[in-house]
């Protein structure tokens, strides 16, 4: 079947730190590799994405790789502010089809 | 407003009570889309709509959920005979085309079952 595994939380951090969240997916068809992001108090939004093996999602500092070979799209951002403190989820969707597959969050804090 | 608007943001239900959780998508989104959000966990589908046609309702859980969007744009998730595990963060999501990350997503409405 198709899933995503993440790395349990929380992850604490000092700002200016590296973070680095794991990620793996197990799929059949060809999946599209999403990171999303749901801040305190607010909805969940799509952070980067990547549709196929390879590609580079970036935005906000924050980046990932679909990488095939090693079935991972880790989430890492070269220094983090405590602002990006939030629930952070993997997600995959199989083409052509109509939803989105979750992991099952990662919680982020960043102290000052 | 310009999101996905949800209501109540809250609900506690008695066991065995019917509950009905409404969603007011983003203005002329085609697509809407109802996820389950159990505590710890992750979204999980539930169902999607194309205007007011339910085009796939494969992760209802069982025949006591049931959704509708009739005119193609406000939608309703009722639960008939709610069930302690039924208590989950329900969230609505629309957008304007087919692609489920294209979706925005509301707060979403907190169901407590005592």
């Amino acid at each position: 079947g198709n899933s995503v595994t993440q790395m349990e939380g929380p992850v604490t951090l000092s700002e200016e730190a590296f973070l680095t969240i794991n990620c793996t997916y197990t799929a059949t068809g060809y999946p599209s590799l999403f990171w999303y992001v749901q801040y305190p108090g607010e909805g969940l939004q799509l952070l980067l994405k990547a549709t196929k093996a390879d590609d580079k999602g970036s935005n906000k500092g924050f980046e990932a790789t679909y990488r095939k070979e090693t079935t991972s799209f880790h989430l890492e951002k070269g220094s983090v502010q405590v602002s990006d403190s939030a629930v952070y989820f993997c997600a995959l969707s199989i083409y052509n089809t109509d939803k989105l597959i979750f992991g099952t969050g990662t919680r982020l804090q960043v102290f000052p | 407003g310009a999101g996905v608007s949800q209501s109540p943001r809250y609900k506690v239900a008695k066991r065995g009570q019917d509950v009905a959780l409404r969603c007011d998508p983003i203005s002329g989104h085609v697509s809407l889309f109802w996820y389950q959000q159990a505590l710890g966990q992750g979204p999980e589908f539930l169902t999607y709509f194309q205007n007011e046609a339910q085009l796939d309702k494969s992760g209802l859980p069982s025949d006591r959920f049931f959704a509708e969007r009739p005119e193609g744009s406000v939608s309703t998730l009722k639960i008939q005979r709610t069930q302690q595990e039924d208590s989950a963060v329900y969230l609505c999501a629309s957008s304007l085309g087919d692609r489920p990350w294209e979706a925005f997503f509301g707060q979403g409405t907190r169901l407590t079952v005592v």
